[in-house]
């Protein structure tokens, strides 16, 4: 069956700009989380989705980071104004509830100019 | 709070040798164990996980794990490293809040040389 779908697979950007990175899980996956992937920092948990709700947004930057999640399934980052330590993968992973097993999307590779 | 530390950044095995990824964890609770590899490009694929139960664990490709909690660690190994095993792996774990979320060690990057 379908995996967890990431959109776009890159993305570059200028200093400053808004951009929104789409999450589409596996279908019946309740449980949805955000990851990022840089190089100095390694991979971080950034906000956690048990269906539309988000009890653990402690992992969220700062608040230019921002995500939502719509009819239990698709969420959408977003990160108003852009600053070039944002760059870096943003992997989305979804779970069944009660499965404590994560599967992964392939990423959005973020480059900020 | 929860930490995994991952001993080794980079691992370097003959085709054929025993591979071992090490991983040692810090957890005030019962902790639950991942080990997930990336390939270029791609994201994360779960190789196998420890909840409760059997201490050790077996996963894809010929991997498996054990936990040991005393001495905090869940070190990865195959006894025949292949060439298509290449790859960066990462150790996780959860299990400090009912969110799931995973706290991921450094990686490790694990060449096959031929």
């Amino acid at each position: 069956g379908a995996g967890v779908s990431q959109s776009p697979s890159n993305k570059v950007t200028e200093k400053g700009k808004d951009v929104e990175l789409r999450c589409d899980p596996i279908s019946g996956h309740t449980a949805l989380y955000w990851y990022r992937q840089s190089l100095g920092q390694g991979l971080e948990f950034l906000i956690y989705f048990q269906g539309n709700s988000a009890p653990d947004k402690s992992g969220l930057p700062s608040d230019r980071f921002s995500a939502e999640r719509t009819g239990g399934s698709v969420s959408t980052l977003t990160i108003q104004r852009t600053q070039q330590e944002d760059s870096a993968v943003y992997l989305c992973a979804s779970s069944l509830k009660g499965d404590v097993a994560q599967h992964f999307g392939d990423g959005t590779r973020l480059s900020i100019l | 709070a929860q930490s995994v530390t991952q001993l080794g950044s980079h691992v370097s095995v003959s085709e054929g040798a025993l591979v071992l990824l090490r991983c040692n964890y810090s957890s005030s609770v019962p902790p639950y164990l991942f080990w997930y590899v990336q390939y270029p490009n791609q994201g994360l694929q779960l190789l196998l996980k420890y909840t409760t139960g059997a201490t050790l664990v077996k996963g894809i490709n010929g991997f498996e794990a054990e936990f040991k909690k005393s001495e905090t660690s869940f070190h990865l190994t195959k006894p025949s490293a292949h060439m298509s095993d290449a790859a960066e792996y990462f150790c996780a774990v959860s299990g400090s809040s009912n969110t799931g979320k995973l706290i991921f060690g450094q990686g490790t990057t694990l060449q096959v040389k031929p």
